[in-house]
């Protein structure tokens, strides 16, 4: 167990369809990191918070918006999904503002129907 | 454009048969380069951080290296519980752009017994 969560492990859902998906960090980190991994794109940095405030975009489409919360966790969701969005999702957090020693959470395996 | 090339794609050992994995980078103000191991449907788990030009850094079989263009993952007489997929990812900061963590695509390790 990293300390990183991420629920729901698996989500089946269909096109156009929205989606939420949850990340508590690991104790005491105030980063939290959004990735994106398909099978032919490896992971891709979509977002960082810090702290409650947006830090850092990466290839994060306009139809996809996360937010972190007083309590550190975070969501990202997902609208008017596409086939392609099929993918796994993870979190990773990290103690600084600086991603020095990322901790990833196990993912969220999105399938789109 | 920033890139973090990893090759081979995949690499099949006998159990014992040492190899070095390759981390290729081109980036501008490097802050850090990280290995991390990854299983089927798992997060990337850390293994190494290395932050300058001829450091080195050591766990069990593994050994990891840095110059100025590439890091080495070299692995001595591994075993079949080695495979995975071994993930590079470089931590930099362009000039007047915001701090990014990119990774390679990886390379499939698989070591038969």
């Amino acid at each position: 167990d990293s300390g990183v969560t991420q629920t729901p492990k698996h989500l089946i859902t269909a096109t156009g369809q929205r989606v939420t998906l949850r990340c508590s960090p690991r104790s005491g980190d105030l980063s939290v990191y959004w990735y994106q991994q398909s099978l032919d794109q490896g992971l891709q940095f979509l977002i960082q918070y810090y702290n409650g405030e947006e830090r850092a975009k990466g290839n994060i489409l306009e139809r996809f918006s996360a937010q972190q919360f007083p309590d550190l966790h975070s969501e990202l969701n997902l609208s008017s999904l596409e086939l392609g969005d099929s993918a796994l999702y993870f979190c990773a957090s990290s103690t600084g503002r600086y991603g020095y020693g990322y901790t990833f959470g196990s993912g969220t395996r999105l399938t789109v129907v | 454009e920033d890139q973090v090339t990893q090759s081979p794609e995949a690499l099949r050992l006998q159990e014992g048969e040492s190899s070095s994995l390759n981390c290729s980078y081109t980036v501008s103000g490097l802050r850090g380069l990280f290995w991390y191991r990854q299983d089927p449907g798992k997060g990337p788990e850390f293994l190494f951080t290395l932050y300058s030009a001829g450091e080195e850094k050591e766990k069990e079989r593994l050994k990891a290296t840095l110059t100025k263009k590439e890091s080495f993952l070299h692995i001595t007489a591994p075993k079949p519980e080695d495979s995975a997929t071994y993930l590079c990812a470089v931590q930099h900061q362009p000039q007047g752009g915001s701090e990014k963590l990119v990774f390679g695509k990886g390379t499939k390790l698989t070591v038969n017994p």
